[in-house]
């Protein structure tokens, strides 16, 4: 089973709209982090945000919140007023504690900003 | 500070030749992960070590190998190209291995293979 699903394989969204982006997670560990990653076309990877399994409050990093509800394993990254930037693959990531505890990411969302 | 550095940026190597890919974390990280992304499978973990220990794999063959110097800067091997391996190779570190802690990727490794 997949341990991250990210639902939305592309996404196509009007300039300075809001968009969210679903990431659902699979885990036994009380213990976990959660991290949301940009790949522009150019193929860099950017860290956006990061959430704690134990955080209460929802991260939030400028434009970009994560809406995190942990009974139902969700971790979707909101990004407000979307810019022609902002076009890009977006994974969702997680690290588990434990011996196998290497990060974990979905297949991507392929957000296209439209002018 | 400096990011992640990769080099060669890009490569072209023909099937059965072997190749190392090389990795610089941000000054101070002491983990590096290594990943694997095409088209067809996404990204795919390789390996992750800290101080000079692999501490997890992936499912990949054998042919794939990777070690971590003292200075934790890190290198990859791939040996007996095979088409499949055409692949961007993602280098990746951290401070630590905790939870909390993102990964800062580098700009990565484009191999080809004729």
């Amino acid at each position: 089973a997949q341990k991250i699903t990210q639902t939305q394989p592309g996404m196509f969204v009007q300039e300075k709209e809001a968009v969210t982006l679903d990431c659902t997670y699979d885990t036994s560990d009380q213990s976990y982090g959660l991290f949301w990653y940009k790949q522009p076309s150019s193929g860099e990877m950017i860290f956006l945000i990061y959430q704690g399994s134990y955080d209460e409050q929802n991260a939030t990093e400028g434009r970009y919140s994560l809406n995190f509800q942990k009974a139902r394993k969700s971790a979707n990254l909101v990004i407000s007023a979307s810019q022609l930037g902002d076009s890009a693959m977006y994974f969702c990531a997680m690290r588990e504690v434990g011996r196998d505890d290497k990060i974990i990411f979905g297949k991507g969302t392929r957000l296209h900003i439209l002018p | 500070k400096a990011g992640v550095t990769q080099t060669p940026r890009y490569l072209i190597k023909t099937r059965g030749q072997q190749v190392t890919l090389s990795c610089s974390p941000i000054s101070g990280h002491r983990s590096v992960s290594w990943y694997q992304q095409t088209p067809g499978q996404g990204l795919q973990f390789l390996f992750e070590y800290f101080s000079e220990t692999q501490r997890n794999k992936g499912n990949f063959p054998g042919r794939f190998s990777g070690r971590q110097f003292s200075n934790s800067r890190s290198e990859m091997n791939v040996s007996t190209l095979e088409l499949g391996d055409s692949a961007l190779y993602l280098c990746a570190s951290s401070l630590g291995t905790g939870t909390h802690q993102p990964q800062h990727f580098g700009d990565g490794t484009r191999l080809s293979i004729l």
